[in-house]
């Protein structure tokens, strides 16, 4: 089945600094790769997501590029805040509903 | 419009009890799923429902059984506890499979002692 790995498994940035996050996926008809945050004692949200025919998308802050020849995606938040903070998952899916999710970044914006 | 709904929120079992988790959703989604959440391990899929009337085991599916009562409600049952399934475990439901966001419940906080 899908692997997916995840690194940095823990990063902190200066508020106002870029992160990026990086993971690798093995099976190479994975097409769906979203991105979820978990705050402390909450349930993840999905905060972005990008399909195989699209390199990069963005949304305000956030931005997730693709690279499928590598089987690799990013996600890069800029101008972080400390709201920021949080766990960070990404996943990748090839619609057998069985979604693989890496083991999370836990982001921390110092102010 | 809750979402998904998870209950309870906090359970201690003691090691060969049973028990049932409860997940129900209200965005009229067709699939559902059971995860468990591990430190360091990211999330983890135990069972899931692609459609009303059909489940199948995901990654790790000993242990547990699950039943799609009708379109809203996915639910989770430990027939016979073991420390090793003290876990958070998640619901998530989607519009139709995998190639959409999850939308997921609250948690279960599972503790078998």
């Amino acid at each position: 089945g899908e692997n997916v790995e995840q690194h940095p498994s823990t990063l902190s940035v200066q508020e106002g600094d870029s992160a990026v996050i990086k993971c690798t996926y093995s099976d190479s008809a994975s097409n769906y790769f979203p991105w979820y945050k978990q705050e402390l004692g909450k349930r993840p949200q999905l905060i972005i997501d990008i399909r195989s025919n699209v390199g990069e998308k963005k949304d305000q802050r956030i931005a997730v590029t693709l690279n499928k020849t590598a089987k690799h995606f990013s996600l890069h938040i800029t101008e972080t805040q400390p709201e920021d903070s949080a766990v960070y998952f990404c996943a990748a899916s090839n619609n057998n509903n069985d979604m693989r999710f890496g083991a999370g970044t836990r982001l921390t914006v110092k102010p | 419009n809750a979402g998904v709904t998870q209950t309870p929120k906090f359970q201690v079992l003691k090691t060969g009890q049973s028990m049932t988790l409860q997940c129900a959703q209200d965005m009229n989604h067709n699939s559902m799923y059971w995860y468990r959440q591990d430190p360091g391990m990211g999330l983890r899929l135990i069972y899931y429902s692609a459609s009303e009337g059909t489940t199948d085991k995901g990654e790790v599916p000993n242990g547990y059984n699950v039943s799609r009562l009708n379109k809203r409600e996915f639910s989770l049952r430990l027939e016979s506890a073991a420390p090793s399934q003290t876990s958070v475990y998640f619901c998530a439901s989607s519009r139709d499979g995998s190639l959409y966001g999850y939308t997921f419940g609250s948690g279960t906080r599972l503790t078998v002692v």
